[in-house]
């Protein structure tokens, strides 16, 4: 069974760089039908899609964060990364990595982990 | 304000069916598949339908997901108190070249 696990620091302080790591198990990163990605939830907000990337490395970002953000993969690991930078408290946020099929759906998502932007 | 809409709440008593609609634009919806998810309270969204109709293994032939046009629809019959959870559809949109979902659809069992 795929399981998927975000970690990362709870806390980031106002324009500094949110980074957190997906870690994959249960399955290969590597695989050709997949895409893996990272969506955020703003508490008692509806979901936004942050960005997908590819095992060969090639990114899609969400083109309203696309300036702050960096998705990174590491095959030898079965992780992927997230990096978001200048940081506000807008970004205070539920942040979920998730798999997404090449075909267009998200079928296995990690448990989700609220990073809060404070000083 | 989100690309895909969706009604902000639903309700209906157990037993019954509710449906929850998605509507979009050519460019999202009326080009790409559509996927919904379920979000119960304090957890993450768990895929319901995927490709407009088609179900995961493992989700009940209770939830049925349809596409015509730029619209789609998520159909719950039964209903069921477990059921009650925020509700959102997605799909890629061509020329954002960005996933979106919609605002989610919370779902009241009375």
């Amino acid at each position: 069974q795929l399981q998927l696990q975000e970690s990362g620091p709870g806390l980031v302080k106002p324009s500094e760089t949110l980074s957190l790591t997906c870690t994959v198990s249960g399955g290969s990163i590597s695989s050709s039908r997949y895409y893996w990605g990272w969506i955020r939830q703003p508490p008692g907000k509806g979901l936004e899609w942050i960005g997908n990337i590819y095992y060969s490395g090639s990114t899609y970002y969400n083109p309203s964060l696309k300036s702050r953000v960096t998705i990174s993969v590491d095959t030898s690991k079965n992780q992927f990364s997230l990096r978001l930078s200048s940081v506000t408290a807008a970004d205070t946020a539920v942040y979920y990595c998730a798999r997404r099929a090449v075909a267009g759906y998200f079928d296995y998502w990690g448990q989700g982990t609220l990073v809060t932007v404070s000083s | 304000q989100s690309v895909l809409t969706q009604p902000p709440s639903v309700s209906a008593a157990p037993g019954q069916k509710v449906t929850i609609s998605c509507s979009g634009s050519s460019s999202n919806i009326g080009k790409n598949y559509v996927s919904w998810y379920q979000q119960l309270p304090g957890t993450a969204p768990k895929l319901l339908t995927y490709d407009n109709n088609k179900r995961p293994s493992g989700i009940p032939d209770r939830f049925s997901g349809s596409k015509s046009g730029t619209s789609a629809t998520l159909g719950i019959t039964g209903l069921q108190t477990g059921d009650e959870a925020d509700y959102y559809c997605g799909t890629w949109d061509s020329s954002l070249s960005a996933w979106v979902f919609g605002g989610g659809t919370k779902l009241t069992v009375l």
